[in-house]
């Protein structure tokens, strides 16, 4: 994938607003997609997660959609909080496969 | 606390010297992997192990990078003769397996060599 190197691609939003992340992932054959939340100096935190046979998955605050047609993923954050500041990394998993593969990371500003 | 657990949070070596760090992943989870992240990127793939045995290896795993989980608990990752270029956050993540695939990471070790 493409290197941004220490420029994230950065979304701004405010308080309370939705938030909309997007992802392009590479691989046609990959079957199991991971939304992770990164905040500065800690480990990757699992968010929410999909298979390929679901275009929609809902958590709380959080939803996953999928277009396996155009190979994108989006994650939407309802009613964004300051806590929800962070890098947010999809990634992608091929079944029977082991290695996870990270797209790269959006930033998320919240502006209170 | 009972996720994954990695030691030591943070370390500085000065280039050459050897460095073994160490993962505690959560308990009853099978698999257990190791990535490497730098400033600005995603994690990237480095090993995984299915209990004890080493089943994967990236190209990105060098002949001075070695990982073992010899009782199929805890793992160790060590880099001999570091170098400037081994600077980056050491990811280990564990999974149960037997078709529960969601990976739980650790908070890292962060590498800095001199």
């Amino acid at each position: 994938g493409e290197s941004v190197g220490l420029h994230l691609p950065t979304l701004s939003v405010q308080e309370g607003d939705n938030s909309i992340i997007n992802c392009a992932y590479s691989n046609s054959a990959s079957d199991y997609f991971i939304w992770y939340k990164q905040e500065s100096g800690k480990g990757p935190q699992f968010i929410i997660d999909i298979r390929s046979n679901m275009d929609k998955r809902q958590g709380q605050r959080v939803t996953v959609l999928l277009n396996k047609t155009v190979k994108h993923l989006s994650l939407q954050i309802a009613a964004t909080q300051p806590g929800d500041s962070a890098v947010y990394f999809c990634a992608e998993n091929i079944r029977g496969y082991q290695k996870v593969t990270f797209g790269t990371g959006t930033k998320l500003q919240v502006i209170p | 606390d009972t996720g994954v657990s990695q030691d030591p949070r943070h370390k500085i070596t000065k280039r050459g010297q050897n460095v073994t760090f160490r993962c505690d992943p959560i308990s009853e989870h099978n698999r257990l992997y190791w990535y490497r992240q730098t400033l600005g990127q995603g994690p990237e793939f480095l090993t995984y192990f299915q209990n004890e045995a080493q089943l994967e290896k990236s190209r990105l795993l060098s002949d001075r990078f070695s990982a073992e989980r010899p009782k199929g608990s805890f793992s160790t990752l060590e880099i001999q003769r570091t170098e400037q270029g081994d600077s980056a956050m050491y990811l280990c993540a564990s999974s149960l397996g037997g078709g529960e695939e969601t990976q739980y990471f650790g908070p890292g070790t962060r590498l800095l060599v001199l």
